[in-house]
């Protein structure tokens, strides 16, 4: 059974840069059928799209955050990692990681979600 | 890339049938056939129901059906359930290996 799991700072000063690490287990992060995201949610709020990595490396990530979004893999650990710059309050949300099938373009495994507060 | 839009919230008794809504654009909803929907229950992380607009996965129950016509997507709930009670959320591809989430649908069984 695929399990992802975020691990990650939970508070984070605003205008430093918010890290996080999805760890894949049950699964090889190397398969070709699959990208691997993170989507967030603000509190209270509906879920938002952030990015999307493959194996390889190419990332792709929503355009309205910019140059602020990083998002790296390492496949010999089978994680991959999101890291958001300049962070504001806007950025207080809970931050899933999850496998996106490429054929159907859906999100078949989430992990649990990691709550990241931005405040001072 | 704008939210796709969904109803913030529908309600149903139980036995009923009801139908959430998705309407997206001719560059989103309307191009692909790549729209998928989730459940999220308070607190938890979203479970896919539905992918391709259509098919449902092994082990959701055949009491959820979507659809699509034009730029609309939609979910629909047949027999409703307490249990169904949630947020339901629709997701599209948009091109450019980028995808959009509606704004969620909460669901209330009266």
């Amino acid at each position: 059974q695929l399990q992802l799991q975020e691990s990650g700072p939970g508070l984070v000063k605003p205008s430093e840069t918010l890290s996080l690490t999805c760890t894949v287990s049950g699964g090889s992060i190397s398969s070709t059928n699959y990208y691997w995201g993170w989507i967030r949610q603000p509190p209270g709020k509906g879920l938002e799209w952030t990015g999307i990595i493959y194996y390889s490396g190419s990332s792709y990530h929503n355009p309205s955050l910019k140059s602020r979004v990083t998002i790296s893999v390492d496949t010999s650990k089978n994680q991959f990692s999101l890291r958001l710059s300049s962070v504001t309050a806007a950025d207080t949300a809970v931050y899933y990681c999850a496998r996106l099938v490429r054929s159907g373009s859906y999100y078949d495994y989430w992990g649990q979600g990691t709550l990241v507060t931005v405040s001072s | 890339q704008s939210a796709l839009t969904q109803p913030a919230s529908v309600s149903g008794s139980p036995g009923q049938s009801i139908t959430l809504s998705c309407t997206g654009t001719s560059s989103d909803v309307g191009s692909y056939n790549l729209v998928s929907w989730y459940q999220q229950h308070p607190g938890k992380a979203p479970k896919f129901m539905i992918y391709e607009g259509s098919k449902r996965p092994s082990g959701v129950s055949n009491r959820f059906s979507g659809s699509k016509s034009g730029n609309t997507a939609s979910l629909t709930i047949s027999g409703l359930q307490a249990e169904d009670e949630a947020d339901y959320y629709c997701c599209s591809f948009v091109g450019s290996n980028t995808w959009v989430f509606g704004g969620g649908t909460k669901l209330t069984v009266l």
